[in-house]
């Protein structure tokens, strides 16, 4: 069966500091999608950056990076030099391809990220 | 542009009313989600719209009906809902919707209120 596992519900960091959120998954599916959205306590949710299974490198964009270890099935968000506006609940999803007309996406938890000035 | 709108942003209603949820994007994608999101928890799928025809519901209560009246906008129309049916509803949409490295693009959300 398809899972997302999020074992930090909550974090403190200070501003300007290194973070990393953990994230580890498990499928039998050679081919997937890794994802991580970050939900202010607007509601919007806002897609950061996008790992597939047969990349070779780690994604990254711009402050995040996402540190892709295949074989321990984990996929940890990096958010570098952490800002006030990073406070907010952090999303891990997977997606698997389909040969029906749509795929689902399978979230996490979540991990609510607090920033301290 | 990766933006997705809808409307409206709180709605608060009575359990006899009838109300509808409104989402747009103008993206190209060719499938649109609807998605309930209780405080706290990630957000359950409710719908799956593939090119314009319903591909996923997950046994979601009649009570919700989605429509899609074509490739940019999906409503869901709301009656005789419950109080435990309060939630932010969120919308989303994506451009190739069988393949794994979709993403999917969100949008702001309507928190609903039921009274």
């Amino acid at each position: 069966a398809q899972k997302i596992t999020q074992t930090q519900p909550g974090m403190f960091v200070q501003e300007k500091e290194a973070v990393t959120l953990d994230c580890t998954y498990d499928t039998s599916d050679p081919s997937y999608g890794l994802f991580w959205y970050k939900q202010p306590s607007s509601g919007e949710m806002i897609f950061l950056i996008y790992q597939g299974s047969y990349d070779q490198q780690n994604a990254t964009e711009g402050r995040y990076s996402l540190n892709f270890q295949k074989a321990r099935k984990s996929a940890n968000l990096v958010i570098s030099a952490s800002q006030l506006g990073d406070s907010a609940m952090y999303f891990c999803a997977m997606r698997l391809g389909s040969y029906s007309s749509a795929s689902k996406i399978i979230f996490g938890s979540g991990t609510r990220l607090s920033i301290r000035p | 542009d990766t933006e997705v709108t809808q409307t409206p942003k709180h709605l608060v209603m009575g359990m006899t009313n009838k109300k509808s949820l409104k989402c747009e994007q103008h993206m190209g994608h060719r499938a649109m989600y609807w998605y309930k999101q209780k405080a706290k928890k990630p957000p359950e799928l409710m719908f799956v719209y593939s090119y314009e025809k319903l591909s996923i519901n997950e046994s979601v209560p009649s009570r919700f009906s989605p429509e899609c009246p074509n490739s940019s906008l999906l409503n869901l129309h709301l009656h005789a809902l419950q109080p435990e049916d309060s939630a932010l509803y969120l919308c989303a949409s994506s451009q190739v919707p069988e393949r794994s490295t979709d993403t999917q693009y969100f949008g702001p959300g309507t928190r609903l209120t039921v009274l």
